[in-house]
């Protein structure tokens, strides 16, 4: 059964302090892993796609990188408007995007 | 500016009651889905839709209905039968069903609807 486990559920950083959200996934045949910012009451944002282990984008202070078992959202020096829900999600041989349950992020100046 | 409009943003509903949420949009898109979302749980599939006056189940359909009459347009219908319907709903789009490689997008999120059960 596909799946996705996000980590941790929450971090709490100081404005500048960099850091690492982790997604861990098992999906049979991985046509690609995605991932959303979701700000309070609104829909998901899409970030990123990675196809392959070894992939890796980046996007202003955001990058993200992918190995065969997870992927992680590296954010480099963050400001307060990064806070949001990270959402990470995978697309296998279902047809079916799988979510995780995201990562609540707040960044204080 | 294409994007996808749900509508309304908050809906009430009484029990007993079947109430519709609405989902369009103007990317040209063939592939819409609909989601629950709920506090501590990743996005559930409730519905999807390929092409027009087609749809599949996804993974939590008891209790919802859908239609696929026109490509821009796919509304949700939360029926009596749904028995815990308080959530917020998320409608999507994509190019297509199948995801062609090489291709750097990803679905298409609305802004939401949140229903509750009064």
């Amino acid at each position: 059964e596909d799946q996705v486990t996000q980590s941790p559920e929450a971090l709490r950083l100081q404005e500048g302090e960099s850091s690492s959200l982790n997604c861990s996934y098992t999906v049979s045949g991985l046509r690609g892993l995605f991932w959303y910012r979701q700000d309070p009451g609104k829909g998901p944002e899409f970030l990123f796609t990675l196809y392959s282990a070894g992939e890796e984008k980046e996007k202003e202070r955001l990058k993200a990188t992918l190995t065969k078992k997870e992927s992680f959202l590296h954010i480099t020096a963050p400001k307060p408007e990064d806070s949001a829900t990270y959402l990470c999600a995978v697309l296998g041989n279902t047809d079916k995007l799988i979510f995780g349950t995201g990562t609540r992020l707040q960044v204080f100046p | 500016d294409g994007g996808i409009t749900q509508s309304p943003k908050y809906l009430f509903r009484k029990e007993g009651q079947n109430v519709t949420l609405s989902c369009e949009q103007n990317l040209n898109h063939d592939a819409m889905y609909w989601y629950r979302q709920d506090p501590g749980q990743g996005l559930r599939l409730i519905y999807y839709s390929q092409i027009v006056n087609d749809f599949q189940k996804g993974d939590i359909a008891e209790g919802y209905s859908v239609s696929r009459e026109k490509k821009e347009s796919f509304p949700l219908t939360v029926t009596s039968a749904q028995k815990n319907p308080t959530a917020f709903y998320l409608c999507a789009s994509s190019i297509d069903l199948f995801w062609d490689r090489g291709r750097d997008y990803g679905y298409t999120f609305g802004s939401g609807t949140r229903l509750t059960v009064v």
